[in-house]
């Protein structure tokens, strides 16, 4: 069973640009979760969508946003690029069952982004 | 709210050497608890997990035990292996519908260097 994908996995933008990040989760997961790594840092949770809804965000600016997809796969978008973007970005999917998060998440490798 | 430490690294090991990574948390409803790894270069793994107290997650030589009483999921192994360089996440993941439902708490990530 193939795990969850992203896409690219490396990206180099300028500052001000706009990035889009790509993510595929597990089959059967209804479940995304988006985290940045940024580097000596530890992971800072980003987004959660299920079902096509954002259903809970992190403590980022609204230039960070996405969606998610009928079948499940999502995109995040960082509109206005600045240097201190430049990270891993980290997606996970898991199942949600009767409305309430299941609690294991799996990892895809990320997508590092550079702003130069 | 929700929250995990663990202890700071880098750890430094010779090999066939005994490893504690110790991880503490603190969560208002009834958390399922985490080890995540992450090599070189990867995302991250799941390498075990607990889902209530006194449960013993286990995988590839490592154990943590849920420990209520003290509010821990200290990670351990025996006897360590230069492929087990790496980052260990200790994370927790509260099923109530709280502030941080739906996201995982990620400790801060302990490096671990084992050498020959």
């Amino acid at each position: 069973e193939a795990g969850v994908t992203q896409s690219p996995t490396h990206l180099i933008k300028t500052r001000g640009q706009q990035a889009t990040l790509r993510c595929s989760p597990i089959s059967g997961h209804t479940s995304v979760y988006w985290y940045q790594q940024a580097l000596g840092l530890g992971l800072q949770f980003l987004l959660w969508y299920d079902e096509g809804e954002e259903r809970n965000r992190g403590n980022f600016p609204p230039r960070f946003s996405g969606r998610q997809f009928p079948n499940y796969s999502s995109e995040l978008n960082v509109n206005a690029l600045e240097l201190e973007d430049s990270a891993l970005y980290l997606c996970a999917s898991s199942l949600v069952l009767a409305g309430a998060a299941q609690e294991t998440q799996y990892f895809g490798p990320g997508t590092r982004l550079l702003v130069l | 709210g929700d929250s995990v430490t663990q202890m700071e690294g880098p750890v430094t090991l010779s090999e066939e050497a005994f490893l504690t990574i110790n991880c503490t948390y603190t969560a208002t409803g009834y958390p399922s608890l985490f080890w995540y790894v992450q090599y070189p270069g990867e995302g991250l793994q799941l390498l075990l997990k607990a889902t209530k107290a006194d449960d013993k997650g286990s995988n590839k030589g490592f154990e943590a035990t849920y420990r209520k009483e003290t509010t821990s999921f200290h990670l351990e192994k025996g006897s360590v292996q230069v492929s087990d360089s790496a980052v260990y996440f200790c994370a927790l993941s509260d099923l109530l519908p709280t502030d941080s439902w739906g996201k995982f708490q990620f400790g801060a990530g302990t490096q671990v260097v084992v050498t020959p």
